[in-house]
């Protein structure tokens, strides 16, 4: 079945640095990539997706790429606040299911 | 703007009870969807609903049934709780009539097993 990888599981980085997050996954019929950020005890919430016809798609200070052919998407978050600290959730999920399938999380710190 | 609404928000129940979640999805939206996240793990999906019938199915064991109603709001019942079924309960709702699978999730019922 769909399988999705993400890295690192922990990254801590000074505020107004970069921080990027990635995950590979291994359905190829995988057509939809969100993006959630989850702090503790509270609600996934969707912060930005991509579709496989797209490369990349930008938000503000968030960014995501998609590689098909490597089956590879990232997440980019520019100038980082210490409010972007948080457990960040990759996921996919194709045509024919309704299922998301999550990575295993990137908790991200950013220290002031 | 409206969100998922769950109720209730915290349950605590015995080992062999029953528990019933709520869930009211984003009006007009016609897809909800349960996940089950442990401590520190990702959210695993159990079941989903289109339209009042049964869409999709995970890894919902045999014990839990889910069913969504006319008015689209949808009830999780768990049986024969275990210590094991301890988790954050997530239903999230979309509109799927309208070409979008963007899942926007609900605030959670903490459930815990004693």
């Amino acid at each position: 079945g769909e399988n999705v990888e993400q890295h690192p599981s922990t990254l801590s980085v000074q505020e107004g640095d970069s921080a990027v997050i990635k995950c590979t996954y291994s359905d190829s019929a995988s057509n939809y990539f969100p993006w959630y950020k989850q702090e503790l005890g509270k609600r996934p919430q969707l912060i930005i997706d991509i579709r496989s016809n797209v490369g990349e798609k930008k938000d503000q200070r968030i960014a995501v790429t998609l590689n098909k052919t490597a089956k590879h998407f990232s997440l980019h978050i520019t100038e980082t606040q210490p409010e972007d600290s948080a457990v960040y959730f990759c996921a996919a999920t194709s045509y024919n299911t309704d299922k998301l399938i999550f990575g295993t999380g990137t908790r991200l710190q950013v220290f002031p | 703007a409206a969100g998922v609404i769950q109720s209730p928000r915290h349950l605590i129940k015995e080992k062999r009870e029953t528990a019933t979640l709520k869930c009211y999805p984003i009006p007009r939206h016609d897809t909800v969807y349960w996940y089950q996240q442990g401590p520190g793990q990702d959210p695993q999906f159990l079941i989903s609903f289109y339209e009042k019938m049964q869409s999709d199915k995970g890894s919902i064991p045999d014990r839990f049934s889910a069913q969504q109603f006319s008015d689209y709001h949808s009830e999780l019942n768990m049986s024969s709780l275990e210590l094991g079924d301890s988790a954050l309960y997530f239903c999230a709702s979309s509109l799927r009539t309208g070409g979008s699978d963007t899942q926007y999730f609900g605030p959670g019922t903490r459930l815990t097993v004693l």
